[in-house]
């Protein structure tokens, strides 16, 4: 069965930081591009940043709105995606989802067809 | 490049042919994917390449367009496509979303 986990959502302060993981289960996570989105309560989706598999280098993308704070990095030996979320801000509060990004590199990108459950991040005083 | 959806919100009877439109400020060929989203729950991915069904879709969606002007049909409205739908560009970064249109059901 095809699988994606969040963990690693709570309180946090404003400037703090946080690190949310997503476990990989049921496909070839090595093979695969992985994407972040977050949803703010009551808002529309936001695509955060995507992960890159090896053979494209482990290269990143981000969003223009946590470029410099936000960092995203997997360990294919865990089959874990993670982000790495830094000097965070209260507008930073969202449900994070990890999800795999059905792509082959240089010619078509079709969109997320698996996506996690989702972990909850909140960031206030 | 902004995506713009159409209406923002709509309430439409149970066998009703629904139309979600999904407007790009630039040309993005058919690099265009729609989602469903249900209260709760994560968005899962309805159509890609702008008029291709995802696998397990019922054939009652349909999606068109290519360019800037993009189309989600649903063909006859059922009880449980009441959810909130989602365009989104992939021909290059950042990968937008569109603001979103929610399907009630009267």
């Amino acid at each position: 069965e095809v699988q994606l986990v969040e963990s690693g959502g709570g309180l946090v302060q404003p400037g703090g930081s946080l690190r949310l993981s997503c476990a990989v289960s049921g496909f070839t996570f090595s093979d695969n591009y992985m994407d972040w989105v977050r949803q703010a309560p009551g808002k529309g989706l936001e695509w955060v940043g995507r992960s890159r598999n090896k053979d494209n280098s482990y290269t990143t993308e981000y969003a223009a709105s946590v470029k410099g704070r936000f960092t995203i990095s997997r360990d294919d030996s865990k089959n874990s995606l993670y982000l790495q979320m830094d000097s965070l801000k209260t507008e930073d509060t969202a449900v994070y989802y990890c999800g795999r990004a059905w792509v082959i590199p240089n010619i078509q990108s079709f969109g997320m067809d698996v996506w996690g459950q989702g972990t909850t991040v909140t960031v206030s005083s | 490049i902004q995506l713009t959806q159409s209406p923002s919100s709509l309430s439409a009877s149970v066998g009703d042919r629904v139309s979600i439109t999904c407007r790009a400020s630039q040309g993005i060929s058919s690099h265009l994917a729609w989602y469903q989203q249900k209260p709760g729950k994560a968005p899962e991915l309805l159509i890609y390449t702008a008029s291709t069904l995802q696998s397990g879709v019922p054939s009652r969606f349909s999606g068109s367009g290519s360019g800037t002007d993009f189309t989600l049909t649903i063909s006859s409205l059922q009880p449980e496509d009441s959810a909130t739908y989602y365009c989104q560009r992939l021909n290059d970064y950042p990968l937008t979303f569109g603001g979103g249109t929610r399907v009630e059901i009267k």
